[in-house]
């Protein structure tokens, strides 16, 4: 089975400053690939960055970066700069690459203060 | 283009009443999630169809619950008798095939059983 597990249930960080929030999982499989959501209190799902798990490189989006360690199973997300818009729930997905679900974690509140 | 739509936003209910929840998902997508999120929980997945197969049907959590998606494009999401523990925010998600693929989310209808 697969699971997903956010330990930080709220986190907030100054205006400007960078704030790191931590996701691990669990699976048995090789195969797979990470995703970091947003959903603000407009409770509108964003995507906010994807990782292929057979990437070694950690990828980035703009402001937005992932430390990946596969052999860990740790993905955590990086907002640099935080903006008052990055204010939202924050949640870790996980899918196989050949599965129909979506597993997700139980989310991050993130406020960030001015 | 359109996003996924979802019907209405916000439902009030009397307990043992029945409700239906409409998803328009982006045209092309072949699969289709319905998820639940309760307050302050993260995603529970609870039905999924890829095109024309069989819907994985895995996460319904009671036999009150039931989803078709008709001509591949939209969905219903039907719950039986409600019971205030189905309060919650019913989302709906499409992706261009599965799993790897990113998943966009409407933006939610929230239930509330009285």
């Amino acid at each position: 089975a697969q699971t997903v597990t956010q330990s930080q249930p709220e986190m907030s960080v100054q205006e400007a400053e960078t704030v790191t929030l931590s996701c691990t999982y669990d699976t048995s499989e090789n195969n797979y690939y990470l995703f970091w959501y947003k959903q603000p209190p407009s409770r509108q799902m964003i995507l906010v960055i994807r990782q292929e798990a057979y990437k070694q490189q950690n990828a980035t989006e703009n402001r937005f970066s992932v430390n990946f360690q596969k052999a860990a199973k740790s993905f955590s997300l990086k907002i640099s700069d935080s903006q008052l818009g990055d204010t939202a729930m924050y949640f870790c997905a996980f899918s196989l690459a050949t599965g129909n679900q979506f597993y997700f974690g139980t989310g991050t509140s993130l406020t960030v203060i001015p | 283009g359109a996003g996924v739509s979802q019907s209405p936003s916000n439902k009030v209910t009397e307990k043992g009443k029945d409700v239906e929840l409409r998803c328009d998902p982006i045209s092309g997508h072949t699969a289709l999630y319905w998820y639940r999120q309760s307050l302050g929980q993260g995603l529970e997945f609870l039905i999924y169809f890829q095109g024309n197969s069989a819907p994985d049907k895995s996460g319904l959590p009671s036999d009150r619950f039931s989803a078709e998606r008709t001509g591949g494009s939209v969905s219903t999401l039907t719950i039986q008798r409600t019971q205030q523990e189905d309060s919650a925010v019913y989302l709906c998600a499409s992706s261009f095939n599965r799993g790897a693929n990113e998943q966009y989310f409407g933006p939610g209808t929230r239930l509330t059983v009285t």
